[in-house]
């Protein structure tokens, strides 16, 4: 059974560009969250998708957004490049809607902003 | 709102010896708890979690955790630590409620095994 497939799996981008990032998961997943990991802030929570409804959203700004497809694949885009969205993006999806349900993680996909 | 202390950034052990990191834990609800690693270049993996019931959870690789609500703890533990347990460990809370697919992470704690 595949894993959770982030691509593309290392980005270049200039600032102010905008870039977008996919998520496939595993087959028969219908949750999927995605986190920012920094060395300085460390992993923190972007935004959570299920049936194609955002069910959750975490303290970033605008420029960050996303969305789910019918067939639970999802995308995050950043808008207007920032040095500081230099980081490791990672997708995790869930089998079910609860919340002890183990979340599956991508292997990420690494940013950097020049 | 719910967060989680990782007390010591760095611990290094011997093969063989003991391993234990420390998570303390911050929610207003009984919370969700998981103890993730990552190996360097790679996603998170699951290594166990508690949910309800029995307060000592048995997970992969020979790790375990004991949940003490008086204590707010979730502290993961191995009784002898193998090379291969070099890598990154994260302890995250998900605090009920509406916090779906939410997991708050500690600051993770860097394991080294030396020979």
């Amino acid at each position: 059974k595949a894993g959770v497939t982030q691509t593309p799996r290392y980005l270049i981008k200039t600032r102010g560009q905008q870039v977008t990032l996919s998520c496939s998961p595993i087959s028969g997943h219908r949750s999927v969250s995605w986190y920012q990991q920094t060395p300085g802030q460390g992993l923190q929570f972007l935004f959570e998708y299920f049936s194609e409804t955002q069910r959750n959203k975490g303290n970033f700004p605008g420029r960050f957004s996303g969305r789910q497809f019918s067939n639970s694949r999802s995308e995050m885009n950043v808008s207007t490049l920032e040095l500081g969205d230099s980081a490791l993006y990672l997708c995790a999806s869930s089998l079910m809607a609860e919340l002890n349900t183990e979340a599956f993680f991508g292997q990420g996909t690494r940013l950097t902003v020049v | 709102a719910q967060s989680v202390t990782q007390l010591g950034s760095h611990v290094s052990v011997s093969e063989g010896a003991l391993v234990l990191l420390r998570c303390n834990y911050s929610s207003s609800v009984p919370p969700y708890l998981f103890w993730y690693v990552q190996y360097p270049n790679q996603g998170l993996q699951l290594l166990l979690k508690y949910t309800t019931g029995a307060t000592l959870v048995k997970g992969i690789n020979g790790f375990e955790a004991e949940f003490k609500k008086s204590e707010t703890s979730f502290h993961l533990t191995k009784p002898s630590a193998h090379m291969s347990d070099a890598a990154e460990y994260f302890c995250a809370v998900n605090a009920g409620g509406t916090s779906y697919g939410k997991l708050t992470f500690g600051q993770g704690t860097i394991l080294t095994v030396h020979p």
